[in-house]
């Protein structure tokens, strides 16, 4: 089952904040971030294997509700480099199910 | 410490030529290995996977194969190309075994393959 992400498309200008959102009708045992650059392959950021876990990579952190069955990935004081397009994955024995993407863009 | 190769970077086919693409991983021994699809502008379609040598496992149905003649090579083919195989594949690994019910392992892709179906 497919995760789903929202917003789709996310605009900025540097500095703001953006919450990525990320919900799955099935249960979710893990859920992975990863960010892609235009024309680049995938770049793991973070995994959450825990209920309530969070954690933080520089000023992008993650939040993991296994109850609601929702994740949340925060961009805090955004910069040019964050732009990109952000997959959660939601992970089950082998296999890693990506949603379909939040495309993030980060104006001067 | 493990690094992953993907080639060619880039091809241009005419619909109806076969396809081959590869995949060798460096550094680490029974990796887990995957091919996923994306599309232009869409999400990661996963299409295949292994978890040991000759043993894949397929997720979508289509014209597509994948085989593991060895244990770091990973091979998508395809007999047929048809115009909607165009798009970015990419190969990943990641460490072996299954982690139960805490999901999968983590996953390091290689620089991926552009195919343009004409």
């Amino acid at each position: 089952q497919q995760p789903v992400q929202s917003p789709q498309a996310v605009i900025l200008r540097e500095g703001e904040d953006a919450v990525i959102n990320c919900s799955s009708s099935k249960a979710l045992y893990s859920v992975h971030w990863y960010r892609q650059k235009h024309g680049e392959a995938p770049v793991f950021l973070m995994i959450l294997l825990k209920g309530g876990e969070q954690k933080g990579h520089e000023k992008i952190s993650a939040s993991f509700n296994e109850k609601k069955q929702q994740s949340s990935l925060y961009l805090t004081a955004s910069q040019l480099s964050y732009s990109g397009t952000y997959f959660c994955g939601s992970g089950s024995n082998y296999k890693l199910t990506f949603g379909k993407g939040t495309l993030l863009t980060v104006n001067p | 410490s493990q690094t992953i190769h993907q080639w060619p970077a880039t091809l241009v086919q005419p619909v109806g030529s076969p396809l081959s693409l590869e995949c060798t991983v460096e550094g680490t021994s029974n990796p887990n290995l995957y091919w996923y699809r994306q599309a232009a502008g869409r999400g990661l379609q996963l299409l295949f996977y292994s978890v040991g040598i000759g043993q894949i496992s397929s997720e979508v149905p289509q014209n597509l194969s994948a085989s593991r003649p060895q244990d770091r090579q990973f091979i998508l083919s395809s007999k047929k190309l048809l115009l909607s195989d165009s798009g970015f594949y990419l190969c990943a690994w990641s460490v072996a075994g299954p982690a139960g019910q805490s999901g999968a392992n983590v996953l390091t892709f290689g620089a991926g393959s552009r195919l343009t179906v004409l």
